[in-house]
């Protein structure tokens, strides 16, 4: 792909217990950001993290990234039914000179009652 | 008001139909952009208006013809389709282009073509 891959691509648990998804990227970044999309549904935005950040929180979300690595990590803690869903990072970097958001190729997460 | 709104969410079209997807929003954001989703794949990039000049074109076929006619609408005109270019068609917008911050995303529209 032109930017990076997720893993896994596709993740099952019980409802309570926590799910971790990484994303991986190729070049430099100006931050990268996770979006979540409901089956057919358009992208809802996240969390965004800037490329001298390394952790962010939000609510249940919890987003780490190290750019040594050029890897990022979403953990959602306390999975709730509703929680169901794709999860894509995405990079926002200077693609064949152009400034870009690109997405991985996602993580389908299920939580089971 | 943070909404994206696409029109239609489904348009069934021929081979040598001619149509067009609508797109609007009024959160006086400056760029605005249209992204092609097949089935269980990561959103495309295909074009990106930047105060209402076409930005990015990812050399996307002539047969797809983006227009911004002003800083809030967006519309993808569609002629002579290929069945391969069945999708949900994603539009999005962001306040500037410069290192795209938070995009918000319509709800997509579904097309097939036949």
């Amino acid at each position: 792909s032109q930017q990076g891959e997720e893993d896994p691509q596709a993740l099952s648990i019980q409802e309570g217990e926590n799910a971790t998804m990484n994303c991986s990227y190729k070049t430099s970044i100006n931050n990268l950001q996770w979006y979540r999309q409901n089956s057919g549904r358009g992208l809802v935005h996240l969390i965004l993290i800037r490329s001298n950040e390394r952790e962010k929180h939000s609510g249940r979300l919890r987003v780490t990234l190290d750019t040594s690595k050029k890897s990022s990590s979403l953990l959602i803690t306390a999975s709730r039914a509703a929680d169901t869903a794709s999860y894509f990072c995405a990079t926002a970097g200077a693609f064949q000179g152009a400034q870009k958001l690109v997405f991985g190729q996602g993580t389908r997460l299920t939580i089971n009652p | 008001d943070t909404e994206v709104t696409q029109t239609p969410k489904h348009l069934v079209m021929g081979m040598t139909n001619k149509k067009s997807l609508k797109c609007e929003q009024h959160m006086g954001h400056r760029a605005m952009y249209w992204y092609k989703q097949k089935a269980k794949k990561p959103p495309e990039l295909m074009f990106v208006y930047s105060y209402e000049k076409l930005s990015i074109n990812e050399s996307v076929p002539s047969r797809f013809s983006p227009e911004c006619p002003n800083s809030s609408l967006l519309n993808l005109h569609l002629h002579a389709l290929q069945p391969e270019d069945s999708a949900l068609y994603l539009c999005a917008s962001s306040q500037a282009m410069t290192w795209p911050g938070e995009l918000f995303f319509g709800e997509g529209s579904r097309l097939t073509v036949l």
